[in-house]
């Protein structure tokens, strides 16, 4: 099955814009592969930012974006606030254009606002 | 609103079987793909299986192949994973997913 890959870990100031990036083993990440992040907090589930690439969930603020770039998917966070300190993941579909089919997280990225 | 409540984790020994179970409700379930996801102490997210909407199609990570059996029940809104011959490195919370919704979690801890 494909690897998937983040930056293990990165820093952005309270105010700042930080940009995580997620990665395929099999090639450029595209639409296809319907790409969605996750933020977690310690001792909490994971909680739905952005799907299908750069669908935002409704409850989710607007300082989170998700987009491709470089051949890869991409999380932007602009105008970072304390309580974005968390750990961040991206799961990538294997299926083709017209099925889910096997999916696949990163390894996550820690992010600390500080 | 949507909600996903697992049951039916708890203690097993190596080589033994549980069933989780995932109830739903407030949204259409019979139209969505469902996922289970784990996550072992300390440790990130590990996608584990998903099932399409009438059940004919499933897909499993590798390390579960043969061994796990995902399956729904479209008139009970019901999501289940059937483990059989469970390992040390089974042991974690195991959360049910559709559509960006997560439920709470189950834990599953494999030890003699």
């Amino acid at each position: 099955q494909a690897v998937v890959t983040q930056e293990p870990s990165l820093t952005v100031s309270p105010g700042g814009t930080v940009t995580l990036t997620c990665g395929s083993s099999t090639g450029p990440v595209t639409s296809g592969h319907y790409p969605y992040w996750f933020q977690q907090k310690p001792g909490q589930a994971p909680r739905t930012l952005i799907y299908d690439t750069s669908k935002r969930q409704s409850w989710i603020p607007a300082r989170f974006s998700g987009s491709l770039l470089g051949g890869k998917a991409a999380l932007t966070l602009s105008g970072a606030q304390p309580e974005d300190e968390a750990d961040y993941y991206c799961l990538l579909s294997f299926g083709g254009a017209h099925d889910v089919g096997a999916q696949v997280f990163g390894g996550g990225t820690k992010l600390t606002v500080l | 609103e949507v909600q996903l409540v697992e049951s039916g984790g708890g203690l097993v020994q190596p080589g033994g079987s549980l069933k989780l179970s995932c109830a739903a409700s407030g949204f259409t379930f019979r139209s969505y793909w469902l996922s289970w996801v784990r996550q072992a102490p300390g440790k990130g997210l590990e996608w584990v299986a998903n099932i399409n909407q009438d059940g004919s199609e499933q897909y499993y990570v590798d390390s579960v192949k043969g061994r796990f059996t995902i399956s729904r029940d479209n008139a009970k809104n019901s999501l289940f994973l059937q483990m059989n011959s469970l390992r040390g490195e089974d042991t974690a919370v195991y959360y049910c997913e559709v559509q960006g919704y997560w439920g709470l979690g189950a834990l599953v801890t494999v030890s003699s």
